[in-house]
This record gives C-alpha cells, structure tokens and sequence, in this order.
C-alpha cells in the first residue's frame, strides 16, 4: 500500500512569514492532492499535481510535484491568520485517496 | 451548486448498536467515497460507490456497509458499533467519467462530516 509521511508534523509561523509543508510517498505518485481541513470539520481542496516536475499556484499558496514524483511541497508565502488549519496531501490510488497524517499550522499575529 | 451535506452533523451511541450516516452528493456529481478520520490522523478509505455499486473497498469488516441511491445520495451503516468507531466520518463525492481515469473529474470534494461518539 501506498504511504505518504508529511513533515513538519506541526509549525507555528509569525504572521507575515512564509512556510513549507512536505509530502514524501513510498511510491510513484501518479496524483498528488492538497486539501485545508479546520479542526474537526470537512477537507477543502487546494490543488491537484499529476506531472512530474508540475508546479500550480492559489493566491498566496504553491504547490509542487518533484521530477521523480515522489515528492510534493506545499509553500505559503506571506501567511495569513485565515492559513491556520491541518494541511493534508493525499495520493490517488485509482478509486481512492491515501493520506498523509496532516500537518498543523498556525499563525501567530 | 449544491456542495456535499451530510447528516447529522453529530452522533453519540453506545457499543453494540447500530448507525446511519447521511451523504448527498454535490451536484453532478455520480461517484461517493466514504473515509474515517481518527483524531490526530489522516483520513482512512473506508469504501466507494458508483452505480450504485460497491467500487473498492479499503481495510474495514463488513460490519461497515454502505448504499448508494439513484440520485447518487449514500448511507454508511455500522452494525455492532465499537468503541474504537468513535471518529469523523468523511463523505467525499466526484465525477467519474468512464474510460477517463485520472482526469481533474476524479477529484473529490468533502462533507463536512459526522462527529460519531461510541459510549
């Protein structure tokens, strides 16, 4: 089965500031899905990367996808209170999503 | 456009009984996939309908069941509720067009899920 480890597992960041999230899957990602979930509540979708080497940008977040798809990252610049939640990444496996255990974020004013 | 619902929004049941969670799907939408979310995890796929057919099914016993109806609205049932249950259960709906895997249909989008609490 296909896993995705996601790094760091928790960040703070001063309003303001940029941050990176990491997505690493034990195998080949074929599609490689970002989602914002706030505590307890449902998963938003942010973007999805298929080719190797893609990069795709949502006002102030940028995704991208390694050349060797394996790899995904996650970049926020000039952070927002309305960025604070659990950032997950999710890997297609045909009919379903693997996911990654998410990481937390939050932003300090 | 009508996003994907669920219902109820939350739940508490005692080890034993049985529940039924609610799921309409977005609008166009023909596929549902369900997901169980522990605290502090990621979401776990619990099993897809398309059709009104079961299409994939993840590492759940049969206790977890579910439906799919004409109007591409789904149940999940769970029989004989433990108290490891106890989690957000996710309801996620997608356009899949046959023939056309991995295209930007297959994207799911999320309910806002049912807090269920096993007692």
């Amino acid at each position: 089965s296909q896993e995705l480890e996601q790094s760091p597992q928790s960040l703070i960041v001063q309003e303001g500031k940029n941050l990176t999230i990491n997505c690493t899957s034990s195998k080949t990602l074929y599609g490689l899905y970002w989602y914002k979930q706030k505590y307890g509540e449902g998963l938003i979708f942010l973007m999805m990367l298929q080719k190797g080497g893609e990069e795709k940008s949502h006002e102030k977040i940028t995704a991208k996808l390694d050349e060797k798809k394996q790899q995904s990252s996650l970049h926020i610049t000039a952070s927002q209170p309305s960025h604070a939640g659990i950032y997950l990444c999710g890997a297609d496996n045909d009919y379903k999503l693997s996911f990654g255990a998410g990481t937390t974020v939050t932003v300090r004013a | 456009e009508t996003g994907v619902t669920q219902s109820p929004t939350h739940l508490i049941k005692t080890r034993g009984q049985q529940v039924t969670l609610r799921c309409s799907s977005q609008s166009g939408h023909n596929t549902v996939s369900w997901y169980q979310q522990a605290l502090g995890q990621g979401p776990q796929f619990i099993f897809q309908y398309y059709r009104e057919e079961e299409n994939g099914r993840g590492n759940f016993p049969p206790r977890f069941s579910g439906l799919q109806f004409p109007n591409y609205s789904s149940e999940l049932n769970v029989n004989a509720l433990e108290l490891d249950d106890s989690a957000l259960y996710l309801c996620a709906s997608s356009k899949v067009i046959p023939g056309l895997a991995g295209g930007p249909g297959d994207t799911q989008y999320f309910g806002p899920g049912t807090r269920l609490t096993v007692l």
